[in-house]
């Protein structure tokens, strides 16, 4: 089974501040790599898929680097807002498939 | 509405009960997906099925039954539901690179 990891399980950042986490994968076989914006009591969505290494994905505030060579990808995240308190979730493929295995996410909790 | 719906939203059953979980997309995509959300488990795949009659098991299928005998359908079954299998199910749908889609997911308790 592919493991997918994510640090840290959880973050409190202050309103303003930046903020990064990290997924880190198997390098060996890799085919894609997710990222999923998980609100409370919604259902996860797609932020990011990236596939080539060097990637560098960016929507708004939100954007996400890959190296699959060493097996990582961060989610950055500029000027934290309230809204942004969610979990991000990271997921990988299996080789070939269309079977995502997720991490078990990053918590995040913007402090006002 | 076009998107990708489960039902019921909430459901209790008793233990023994057979019960069925409903998903429906209106994309045609070809890959469906059933997840569990577990505490310090996070997302869990329980079955796939790449195509209409086409399924195949994930990390935890035991005690689960699929079908898809249409595209836009995809039905989980707990054959004789348990305590353990208490838990938010999450189905979704994905068509190639976009990623997946989820459902607004139905949340089971098992008594």
């Amino acid at each position: 089974i592919l493991n997918v990891e994510q640090s840290p399980q959880s973050l409190h950042v202050q309103e303003g501040d930046s903020t990064n986490f990290t997924c880190s994968f198997p390098s060996s076989n890799f085919y894609a790599l997710h990222w999923y914006r998980w609100e409370t009591a919604k259902s996860p969505e797609a932020l990011f898929v990236m596939t080539l290494n060097g990637d560098e994905k960016k929507k708004g505030r939100i954007s996400a680097t890959l190296n699959t060579k060493e097996g990582y990808s961060y989610l950055y995240i500029k000027g934290s807002q309230p809204e942004d308190s969610a979990t991000y979730l990271c997921a990988s493929p299996i080789q070939g498939a269309q079977k995502l295995v997720f991490g078990q996410g990053t918590r995040l909790t913007i402090n006002p | 509405d076009a998107g990708i719906t489960q039902s019921p939203r909430y459901k209790i059953t008793e233990t023994g009960r057979q019960v069925t979980l409903m998903c429906h997309q209106t994309w045609s995509h070809s890959y469906m997906f059933w997840y569990r959300q577990d505490l310090g488990h996070g997302l869990r795949l329980i079955y796939y099925s790449a195509a209409a009659d086409i399924t195949d098991k994930g990390e935890v299928p035991d005690g689960y039954v699929v079908s898809r005998s249409k595209t836009e359908n995809f039905p989980l079954t707990l054959e004789s539901a348990t305590r353990s299998q208490t838990s938010v199910y999450f189905c979704a749908s994905s068509g190639s690179v976009e990623g997946y889609t989820f459902g607004s997911g139905t949340r089971l308790t098992v008594v």
